[in-house]
């Protein structure tokens, strides 16, 4: 499973409350990547990291903001949820951006009320 | 941006029936095709993948077929066993520097004994 943990794994939120969702790996990878499945969309990327403190967008980024202050945590955030944000979100790394293998982390199952 | 299509969207078989899964790709500089597996209730599994330099990839049961012509690839599934109903995704390489994945909507593969 390429040791990758994400916390918490179930969640419910009120709308308009901050929730942060961590995504911890143990072999330093340099790239981590976080996604969002919903039904009928497949898995759409959020936001992405390169390295520590680089990050860029995805394809559905808005309302999302992340942070890699160590290179084993990537953190995603949303800073005030909406019930648009219900989702299953998966943390996926790669051992190389360029060899662009990903394996997926256990997710994190998000209810915003 | 990249944009993945897959199809079927559903697809029931019997036992031992070969199952095939079709996708396109939009951007012709894309160099890297995956496909995952998906599980109820688990994370996306990599099950084989294929690159633009090669036009078929065998292991055991399952293929992959690459037309960078046409901007399609393919899944084949030989000898189909219960056990591999499952959601199937496809997925392409997209942007330039440090690329990331688009995926395709899945595939629901029904397997009946």
């Amino acid at each position: 499973d390429a040791g990758i943990t994400q916390s918490p794994r179930h969640k419910v939120t009120e709308t308009g409350t901050p929730v942060t969702l961590r995504c911890h790996q143990t072999e330093n990878h340099r790239y981590m990547y976080w996604y969002r499945q919903d039904p009928g969309h497949g898995l759409r990327l959020i936001h992405y990291s390169y390295g520590v403190k680089d990050t860029d967008k995805g394809e559905v980024s808005d309302g999302y903001s992340v942070s890699r202050s160590k290179t084993e945590d990537f953190l995603l955030t949303l800073e005030s949820a909406t019930s648009s944000q219900t989702s299953v979100y998966f943390c996926a790394i790669s051992t190389s951006g360029r060899s662009n293998e990903q394996f997926f982390g256990p997710g994190t199952r998000l209810t915003v009320l | 941006g990249e944009n993945v299509e897959q199809h079927p969207s559903t697809l029931s078989v019997q036992e031992g029936d070969s199952a095939v899964i079709k996708c396109t790709y939009s951007d012709s500089a894309s160099n890297y095709f995956p496909w995952y597996k998906q599980e109820l209730g688990k994370r996306p599994q990599l099950i084989i993948d294929i690159r633009s330099n090669v036009g078929e990839k065998k292991d055991q049961r399952i293929a992959v077929t690459l037309n960078k012509t046409a901007k399609h690839f393919s899944l084949h599934i030989t000898e189909t066993q219960p056990e591999d109903s499952a959601v199937y995704f496809c997925a392409a390489t997209s942007g330039s520097g440090y690329s990331t994945l688009t995926f395709g909507k899945g595939t629901m593969l029904l397997v009946s004994p």
